[in-house]
Order: C-alpha cells, then structure tokens, then sequence
C-alpha cells in the first residue's frame, strides 16, 4: 500500500475549523483517501473517504488536490470531543488499512 | 445493532498460557479483521477474512490463528503468549460493498497483558 505523511500534531481553539493536512504523492488511480480517528483508547471510527471529489457528510469535509497527491480534513466547528489521533489512509480494494502513526489534534478551550 | 463486540475487556496471562480473544458482529458483514495497537503506535494487521471459511493473514501473524466458520464470529487465539504480545486488540468488520471496502467498524477492544 501507498503510504502517506501527517504532521506528529496540532492544535486548534474550540469553535475554529481544523484543517488536518495528509500528503500521499504516490496514489495509485484507483486508491481512496480514508481519514479514521480515535479518541483515547477507543477502537478507531471511520470519518470520510473520498476518490476524487471533494466530499462532506455530518462529521467532516474532505478536500483532495486536482492531482490527488495531497488531501486535507476539515473539521469546521472543532469541539473538546474532537481531540483525537486523525489517521490518513489510503485503500484500495483489498480490505487491508495500513494505519501510520497519523496527528494529534488537540482542540483548546 | 450492537456493531462488532469484543470479550473480554482486560485479560492479564502468564507467559506461556493460551487464550482465546472473541469478536462478534450483527451487521452480516463479510469482512472482518484483528488489529493490534502498541503504546504511541498506529494499528498493525494480524489477520482477517473475507468471508466465513476463508482467512488470510495480515502484516504481524506470528503467534495468533483465528478462524471463520460463520459470519457473524472471528475469534483469535494465543497458542503460547509471550510478553511481547502484550497490547490493546481490535477487531473490525466491513461490509465491503460498493465504495464501502474501507469503511471499517472497530471494536472497543481488549487490553491484554502478559507477565
């Protein structure tokens, strides 16, 4: 699998957009962009994944880059509950998710 | 739905005992997989399947077997735990459908520890 590259950390005042950037310059055409989180000692949930549109649901956005060589998550209303590891990954049709060591955001009162 | 459970919660074993970690889903998901987690680590595979009777082994198989013989269950075991296998097991279904291969279900998980 493709691996991708996530700053260690960040940070973010509560009730600002956190913006959680991944690079993935070696894509493969037909692999997704997933993001998972998880809160501290939980199993990790699934956020969004898109191929190459942006992409919103109830939790997030997803912006990926004409190229697909980068994608970022935005959390437009972060709250304490975001704080969290964001896990960028990319899958393909095999099942398998290679977690990386994925950012720390932590969101400040 | 429950979603995917695991038992137990916590488990401490001796070095050398056997166990059996229990994962179960209600969502008739064909996909289901082991995942292990160590301190300031993302998760490694160990093993899953992609369907009743059929597995196949992850990143870190080494020391595990599981089995699949209905859908809804995929327990994995420990013939002779070693400390090195002391971490936090998660477990996690997929219903593999459509543009939904990845969107993976996890488990709470089980602490583990192995003196």
């Amino acid at each position: 699998d493709a691996k991708t590259t996530q700053p260690p950390s960040m940070d973010c005042a509560e009730g600002r957009a956190a913006n959680l950037p991944c690079n993935h310059s070696t894509i493969s055409g037909n692999e997704y962009v997933y993001w998972y989180r998880q809160i501290h000692s939980q199993g990790p949930q699934y956020i969004i994944h898109g191929l190459k549109n942006n992409e919103t649901n109830e939790m997030a956005s997803l912006i990926i880059t004409e190229d697909r060589k980068s994608s970022t998550l935005i959390l437009p209303h972060a709250t304490l509950r975001d704080t969290a590891v964001y896990y960028c990954i990319l899958g393909g049709s095999n099942y398998k998710l290679t977690f990386g060591k994925g950012t720390l955001l932590t969101v400040n009162p | 739905n429950a979603g995917v459970t695991q038992t137990p919660k916590f488990q401490v074993l001796k070095t050398g005992q056997s166990m059996t970690l229990q994962c179960a889903q209600d969502m008739n998901h064909e996909y289901m997989s082991w995942y292990r987690q160590d301190p300031g680590m993302g998760l490694r595979l160990i093993h899953y399947s992609v369907g009743a009777g059929i597995t196949d082994q992850g990143e870190v198989p080494n020391g595990y077997n599981v089995s699949r013989s209905t859908t809804e269950d995929f327990p994995l075991r420990l013939l002779s735990a070693a400390p090195s296998q002391t971490s936090v097991y998660f477990c996690a279904s997929s219903s593999g459908a459509g543009r939904g291969y990845n969107e993976q279900f996890f488990g709470p998980g089980t602490r583990l520890t192995v003196l």
